[in-house]
């Protein structure tokens, strides 16, 4: 079974801008969840898309949004780039349906904010 | 929602037996214990979860305390590439949180060889 993908894997933009990053899921699973890492902050919940709605939010600005499509392809977007949104942005895709699933995770996109 | 404390590092020697605690004590009744590790340069990864009994699996055992305030996790014998961030995560059962996992600092384990 192909795992989570993510693509870019790489991104530099400046600030101001605004990006997409893509995250596909692995066959099947329903749930798909962003995570921002920064060194320091660490591992922070962005949001989480189930069958196409926002289940569950975490404590970032209107700035960063994300959809799901009817295939479970996720994306985020993050308009009005800062400095500080350098970081790696993860996706990690599971069932969704238990508190026993476990989340997979890609390989991350690296952000680069200049 | 209920907090997990975890050592900032540990170190072990390789093909030694590890044990990382995990301390949460105000748990609920209903929390599942998870532990995820992220190894260098990569997306975290899942190593085991638990309720109230210990469980192993072919990656490690997880060692949970009769009151749940406290677990832990065993890696059996430590090789170089248990190197990582190990990470233990509550996630309560019957909402809708499956999809949101709440990361600490974790612990950063360092193997010698």
């Amino acid at each position: 079974k192909a795992g989570v993908t993510q693509t870019p894997r790489y991104l530099i933009k400046t600030r101001g801008q605004q990006v997409t990053l893509s995250c596909s899921p692995i066959s099947g699973h329903r749930s798909v969840s962003w995570y921002q890492q920064t060194p320091g902050q660490g591992l922070q919940f962005l949001f989480e898309y189930f069958s196409e709605t926002q289940r569950n939010k975490g404590n970032f600005p209107g700035r960063f949004s994300g959809r799901q499509f009817s295939n479970s392809r996720s994306e985020m977007n993050v308009s009005t780039l800062e400095l500080g949104d350098s970081a790696l942005y993860l996706c990690a895709s599971s069932l969704g349906l238990a508190e026993t699933d476990t989340q997979y995770f890609g390989p991350g996109t690296r952000l680069t904010v200049l | 929602d209920a907090k997990t404390t975890q050592p900032n590092s540990m170190e072990s020697n390789e093909e030694e037996p590890v044990h990382l605690p995990c301390n949460h004590s105000t748990i609920s009744g209903t929390d599942y214990i998870h532990w995820y590790r992220q190894l260098p340069s990569q997306g975290p990864e899942y190593v085991i979860h638990g309720l109230t009994s210990n469980v192993n699996n072919r990656m490690a055992s997880l060692a949970i305390a009769e009151d749940r305030k406290s677990s832990t996790l065993i890696l059996h014998r430590a090789t170089l590439r248990d190197a990582a961030v190990y990470y233990c995560i509550l996630i309560p059962a019957g909402g809708t949180s499956y999809g949101k996992l709440t990361f600490g600092q974790g612990t950063i384990l360092t193997v010698h060889p």
